[in-house]
């Protein structure tokens, strides 16, 4: 089954770091997303790492991997009120018929404080 | 280049009543995927188009359908409304809903049912 945990909530002070965990399930996963949802607006992909990696870095965001115990997080350096929102973690299995649907955790509301 | 639009991007309704949400793509893009948010269980898959064929589907039940058209647009109807289909519907296109393609996320269509 498909199932991708993620913790709900995350507070962290202006400046800071923030790292938003997530397990995921299915190891046909080839790619695995991290999304990013301000109120009122749809989804915003931030990140995505190939599952043959460890590790990726994209200016003040790094992704890590753990295909091992299939745990993933996303880091967010010198972390800004821009940056609060809910982040979502996504994988994505193979459906068949060419197509690959996004299996979304529920999202962790990161409040940042200034 | 424009992005993903949605309409109508608020809509009321009534139990029992049928309801139409409209998506368009990016132009170019092929694949459309519809998702369902909602506070209790998340976002979830509903369907995917993909040159006017539906290639992947969901765990929802037959009220709701969809279909997608020759420039790549794509509607999805919920009939016989129910008080539980009150959430955020968004749309996503792709060039080709393949792994590593981007879906760029539309700003949802926020569906209230009384």
């Amino acid at each position: 089954g498909e199932d991708v945990e993620q913790s709900l909530f995350l507070s962290v002070r202006e400046g800071d770091s923030s790292v938003i965990n997530c397990t995921y399930t299915d190891s046909s996963s080839t790619y695995l997303y991290w999304y990013k949802q301000e109120p009122g607006a749809g989804l915003q992909l931030l990140t995505y790492i190939f599952s043959n990696m460890d590790m990726k870095q994209d200016q003040r965001l790094t992704v890590l991997l753990n295909k091992k115990d299939k745990h993933l997080s996303l880091r967010i350096a010198d972390t800004q009120t821009g940056d609060s929102a809910i982040y979502f973690c996504a994988e994505s299995p193979y459906s068949g018929a060419g197509s690959y649907q996004l299996t979304f955790g529920k999202g962790t509301k990161l409040s940042v404080i200034p | 280049k424009a992005g993903v639009t949605q309409t109508p991007r608020y809509l009321i309704k009534t139990r029992g009543q049928q309801v139409t949400l409209s998506c368009s793509p990016i132009s170019g893009h092929r694949s459309v995927s519809w998702y369902q948010q909602t506070p209790g269980q998340g976002l979830q898959f509903l369907f995917e188009y993909f040159s006017e064929t539906q290639r992947n589907k969901g765990n929802f039940p037959g009220r709701f359908s969809g279909r997608q058209f020759s420039n790549s647009r794509s509607e999805m109807n919920v009939s016989t409304l129910e008080l539980g289909d009150s959430a955020l519907y968004l749309c996503a296109s792709s060039r080709d809903h393949r792994g590593m393609d981007e879906q760029f996320f539309g700003p949802g269509t926020r569906l209230t049912v009384l």
